[in-house]
């Protein structure tokens, strides 16, 4: 029973234009819900979160949506950089963090 | 201050054998959470420690098993290991007042043969 869904496995996108990452939940007791960047031989880094009474928030070209009636969250990149080539994780909280499957970002140059 | 500290980085292990894995949090944090994260199914929770005691738990099968000490460091162990076991196992510490942000190690890759 997967509670977090990242359905798009992969992601390309050019250098300079937005990616936008998607993720949908199943479980409407999740208070708070965080993504984080992971490369290669590292463990994954915190990016940005949200509590689940805000609808937005945003830090740097870094994004996140709620939309809670929809259960669906995305990640809003803007410009994008070849740096942010990567491995996307949605995770949510309820007493625990729950993580998707990810989501591999290539940046296009 | 000091990361997320996982020994050892590397592991390869024989089916049947068994192995413990440590991590050692942020100084200060007393959350350890343990995951396993295998291709093309993410992160999946094994288990989450705070102050000695195990909150929460995943579902992983009776092999798998944690503790915690008393200076938070945290040990993970499996025993009769599977080909299946094959992963990358991460910790990660929080201090569950940095509105739930875990910071992760660089994990343990397991590899079982």
């Amino acid at each position: 029973d997967q509670q977090v869904k990242q359905n798009s496995p992969s992601l390309s996108v050019q250098e300079g234009r937005i990616s936008i990452l998607n993720c949908d939940y199943t479980n409407s007791m999740f208070d708070y819900f965080l993504w984080y960047k992971k490369y290669p031989a590292e463990g994954p880094t915190f990016l940005i979160s949200i509590s689940s009474i805000k609808d937005k928030n945003e830090d740097g070209r870094f994004t996140v949506f709620l939309n809670k009636s929809a259960k669906h969250l995305s990640l809003h990149i803007v410009p994008s950089q070849p740096g942010d080539s990567a491995v996307y994780f949605c995770a949510a909280r309820d007493d625990k963090i729950i993580f998707g499957k990810g989501t591999r970002l290539h940046i296009l140059p | 201050k000091a990361g997320v500290t996982q020994t050892p980085r590397y592991l390869i292990k024989t089916r049947g054998q068994q192995v413990t894995l440590s991590c050692s949090p942020i100084s200060g944090h007393r959350s350890v959470s343990w995951y396993q994260q295998t291709p093309g199914q993410g992160l999946q929770f094994l288990f989450e420690y705070f102050s000695e005691t195990q909150r929460n738990k995943g579902n992983f099968p009776g092999r798998f098993s944690g503790r915690q000490f008393s200076n938070s460091r945290s040990e993970m162990n499996v025993s009769t290991l599977e080909l299946g076991d094959s992963a990358l196992y991460l910790c990660a510490s929080s201090s569950r007042t940095d509105n739930y942000g875990y910071t992760f190690g660089s994990g343990t890759r397991l590899t079982v043969v």
